[in-house]
């Protein structure tokens, strides 16, 4: 079993509607959860973490938790193309000074 | 806005050689890290620096690397005899003391260093 698994798509999402992403992960004693967006040949952006169970929103974003299923998700409201891109979940370990674990990511396409 | 800064942002070397990869991280934050990421592929952790010591690392991050905190700022991952199948990009990434509980553990990446073993 994976340790961080996403769909890694396409998923493709028409502008000005709401873009879904989903993340699971294994190791329940995970503490953070973080969603990254990465363009074509760029370094990981955050941007949205989450550590508590429920949804927290920020601008266009959403991330939501739920540590009983083990599922992170990532809403885009209003997409734009810009928003075109791979997101990528990370999930801190308990253990160890914080390293990050990623998922493959997903590849979103926003179609004007 | 801080932010992370690599150089250089492409090494091209042959096998064998020695090659160092150069971050300076923000400037007020206290852990460090490298991640790499083989095209196509996902983003895998290779090391983290706090306090002047490695606190954890990697099945990936054997005896050919290193990393150094030479100075109050730059930030070094050696990798001492490379290979092919090092070639990836290369990511360091910085976090701040875990204090404020909505930003615990957040690490911020630079750019990359695109590394080509030939």
């Amino acid at each position: 079993q994976k340790e961080v698994e996403q769909n890694s798509g396409p998923l493709s999402v028409p502008e000005g509607a709401i873009a879904s992403l989903n993340c699971t992960y294994s190791d329940r004693g995970s503490q953070s959860f973080f969603w990254y967006r990465q363009y074509s040949g760029k370094s990981p952006e955050l941007i949205m973490s989450i550590y508590s169970n429920g949804d927290k929103e920020d601008g266009r974003f959403t991330a939501q938790l739920n540590k009983a299923s083990q599922y992170v998700s990532l809403l885009i409201r209003d997409s734009q193309p810009s928003d075109s891109a791979t997101y990528l979940c990370a999930v801190n370990r308990p253990q160890g000074a914080q390293k990050l674990v990623f998922g493959q990511g997903t590849r979103l396409t926003i179609n004007p | 806005e801080p932010e992370v800064t690599q150089t250089p942002s492409h090494q091209v070397t042959q096998m064998g050689q020695e090659v160092i990869l150069r971050c300076v991280p923000i400037s007020n934050h206290l852990y460090f890290y490298w991640y790499r990421q083989i095209l196509g592929q996902k983003v895998e952790f290779l090391v983290s620096f706090y306090n002047n010591e490695i606190s954890e690392k990697s099945e990936i991050f054997d005896d050919q690397f290193s990393v150094e905190r030479p100075d109050g700022s730059n930030f070094t991952l050696k990798i001492r005899s490379t290979k092919l199948e090092d070639s990836a990009m290369y990511f360091c990434a910085s976090g701040r003391d875990g204090g404020n509980p909505d930003s615990y553990n957040e690490q911020f990446f630079g750019p990359g260093t695109r590394l080509t073993v030939l």
